[in-house]
């Protein structure tokens, strides 16, 4: 079983419809991290929490500590957003554990 | 601009030989990791170094070698006693003690 776990594995979503991506973790964290991946491979940091919610602009992520949940919401998709996203914890000891990711496409 | 910058973007190489991937930073990031990523498999950490001339094995080595001899540039070697060898490489860095680590492009490896 993996430290972290994430579903869906695959999403397809149509243009304006609100996402979900779920990440449950089972190591202790100081802090997780929502990455996306771009076709072709490259990674960009989206979010890192260690509690709460934080927004940028249609993305918005949620951590909750004590059920070891974090979710990636993405409001009015749209088809620039296909990638992948990567939940990842840094656990104590500052080891990354790495989710497998979500392959979002969203279809215009 | 500052940034992490990994070549060649794809790489061939034949079974049993030796090849190098390169990463370079100029963002005076004192930390630097090598990741592997397989289909359907999350990130996995082959070798991190905190700081120059000093370097600790991730949990899949074996197979690989690094160095660090300059702050900048830690490049990975793939041996041939890889077994399993293509993969997409990541290679990363941080401000030690940070949280954050920055992601290079990636190079894409094909062992034929």
């Amino acid at each position: 079983k993996n430290e972290v776990e994430q579903s869906p594995q695959n999403l397809t979503a149509q243009e304006g419809e609100f996402i979900t991506i779920n990440c449950s973790y089972s190591v202790g964290i100081s802090a997780l991290h929502w990455l996306q991946q771009h076709p072709g491979g490259g990674i960009v940091s989206l979010f890192m929490l260690s509690s709460g919610k934080k927004k940028h602009g249609r993305l918005i992520a949620t951590i909750n500590i004590q059920e070891k949940h974090s979710s990636l919401h993405i409001t009015a998709s749209h088809p620039r957003d296909s990638a992948v996203y990567i939940c990842a914890a840094l656990a104590r000891g500052n080891q990354f554990y790495f989710g497998t990711g979500t392959s979002l496409t969203v279809i215009p | 601009d500052g940034g992490i910058t990994q070549s060649p973007k794809y790489l061939f190489r034949k079974e049993g030989q030796n090849v190098t991937l390169s990463c370079e930073q100029n963002l005076n990031h004192d930390a630097m990791y090598w990741y592997r990523q397989d289909p359907g498999q999350g990130l996995r950490l082959i070798y991190y170094s905190q700081i120059v001339n000093d370097f600790q094995k991730g949990d899949i080595a074996e197979g690989y070698s690094v160095s660090r001899e300059k702050k900048e540039s830690f490049p990975l070697t793939v041996t041939s006693a890889q077994k399993n060898p293509t993969a997409f490489y990541l290679c990363a860095s941080s401000i030690s003690g940070s949280e954050t680590q920055y992601f290079g492009p990636g190079t894409r490896l094909l062992v034929l």
